[in-house]
């Protein structure tokens, strides 16, 4: 079956980065681009960008330019999301999201299991 | 970006009841809703996309309706597994965007 293995939950400070991995299995990883979206505590769901696997393409929200970078290995069917220069407002649970195999159709299933990152000094 | 405006943020009703949570969009989305359910500690789920079909495995007592900038998403008879947070979300313009939530809660 399909399944999205995220890495664990991490704890930074404020100004450092963090990079999750998102591991896909049960399909064909470069066939179908993959999604990042995070949930600060309590809050609704944010979508981030995307990532072409098999090109390598990306697509950002603006709100992330600059400080994102979403890249794969096609080798290991992993997906990476980077997030820099971090501040108390990202923290939030990352999720990585498949899209769905209905062509141009951005919606997400399945979705990792979700990786905490705490930013606290 | 397009809002999505979901209510009522709370919903409270009894097993057995019939449920219905309202999205509406800041501008129209023509038919490219989604609707998620998330439980407590767990992934959202994919309910429904396109505004009314139905995803993989999901059963047929979840329902969509709507187009252009208002949308439903009718559960017919709660289960006692449905009390859990629902989300809907657009794909019709960039950046894509979700509602903020309607909590559904055993009254």
């Amino acid at each position: 079956q399909v399944q999205l293995v995220q890495s664990g939950a991490e704890v930074k400070k404020p100004g450092a980065s963090v990079k999750v991995s998102c591991k896909a299995s049960g399909y064909t990883f470069t066939a179908y681009y993959m999604h990042w979206v995070r949930q600060a505590p309590g809050q609704g769901l944010e979508w981030m960008g995307r990532i072409n696997p098999n090109s390598g393409g990306t697509n950002y929200a603006q709100k992330f330019q600059g400080r994102v970078t979403m890249t794969r290995d096609t080798s290991i069917s992993t997906a990476y999301m980077e997030l820099t220069r971090l501040t108390s407002d990202d923290t939030a649970v990352y999720y990585c999201a498949k899209n769905i195999a209905v062509p141009g159709a951005h919606w997400f299933d399945p979705w990792g299991q979700g990786t905490l990152v705490t930013v606290s000094s | 970006e397009i809002v999505l405006t979901q209510s009522p943020a709370t919903l409270s009703l009894s097993p057995g009841e019939r449920a219905t949570l309202s999205c509406r969009a800041s501008q129209s989305v023509s038919g490219y809703l989604a609707w998620y359910q998330e439980k407590p500690g767990q992934a959202p789920r994919l309910l429904i996309y396109d505004a009314s079909n139905r995803a993989t495995g999901i059963p047929a007592r979840f329902s969509g309706s709507g187009s252009g900038t208002d949308f439903t998403l009718t559960i017919s008879s709660l289960e006692p597994e449905d009390f859990a947070v629902y989300y809907c979300q657009q794909r019709s313009d960039w950046p894509l965007t979700f509602g903020g939530g309607t909590k559904v809660e055993i009254k």
